[in-house]
């Protein structure tokens, strides 16, 4: 089952602009982590935020939480071609803090047109 | 240092036959765990391995399979292979004393099942 869903599933926006995508969950967590997957490859991992934390930043990443409405959201700033991926949110599935079951949305996937 | 290698990159197995999938690890990572990745599904959490030992398993029949050994690589298997295990198998590994559950994923293995 998924704990995270995504919104939108689908996003295509032009090179300077600003992309945010939106991941709701149903359980209660330690943290939530986002993470990239350019297309057919691995995942990397952008950015995780502890559920005692709000706002977050990572160069043109900012990461927001909301644990009252179960919901986080990832803001890309001045976007790039380079951004053009799919970009999943994901949670801990047994409210574990060091494990590596994680439950992953089904993902936002970003185009950037140059 | 060298990130999570998954050998092999691409394979083709035909109905009931078993594939066996490889995984080394981040060194010094002793957590080791697999996903699946499909267009349907999405990325479901397969197991995770720490120390030799299983520490977490997803939902998935007893055809999957998997084992890490002393020097944290791993492996898994899946037996009579059916039309829906093709998919790209992602590994990930995570080092236990992060205090976070942040996983760093190699490039996958794409199975075809025909």
């Amino acid at each position: 089952s998924q704990q995270g869903e995504e919104d939108p599933q689908a996003l295509s926006i032009q090179e300077g602009e600003n992309a945010t995508m939106n991941c709701s969950y149903k359980t209660s967590i330690n943290n939530l982590q986002w993470y990239r997957q350019n297309s057919g490859r691995g995942l990397v991992h952008l950015i995780l935020i502890r559920s005692n934390e709000r706002e977050k930043h990572s160069g043109r990443l900012r990461v927001t939480l909301d644990t009252s409405k179960k919901s986080s959201s990832l803001l890309i700033t001045a976007s790039r071609a380079a951004d053009t991926a799919s970009y999943f949110c994901a949670t801990l599935g047994d409210g574990s803090s060091n494990t590596g079951k994680l439950i992953f949305g089904q993902g936002t996937t970003l185009q950037v047109k140059p | 240092k060298a990130g999570v290698t998954q050998t092999p990159r691409y394979l083709i197995k035909t109905r009931g036959q078993q594939v066996t999938l490889s995984c080394s690890p981040i060194s010094g990572h002793r957590s080791v765990s697999w996903y699946q990745q499909t267009p349907g599904q999405g990325l479901q959490f397969l197991f995770e391995y720490f120390s030799e030992t299983q520490r977490n398993k997803g939902n998935f029949p007893g055809r999957f399979s998997g084992r890490q050994f002393s020097n944290s690589r791993s492996e898994m298997n899946v037996s009579t292979l059916e039309l829906g295990d093709s998919a790209l198998y992602l590994c990930a590994s995570s080092s236990s004393t992060s205090g976070a559950n942040v996983l760093t994923f190699g490039a996958g293995s794409r199975l075809t099942v025909l």
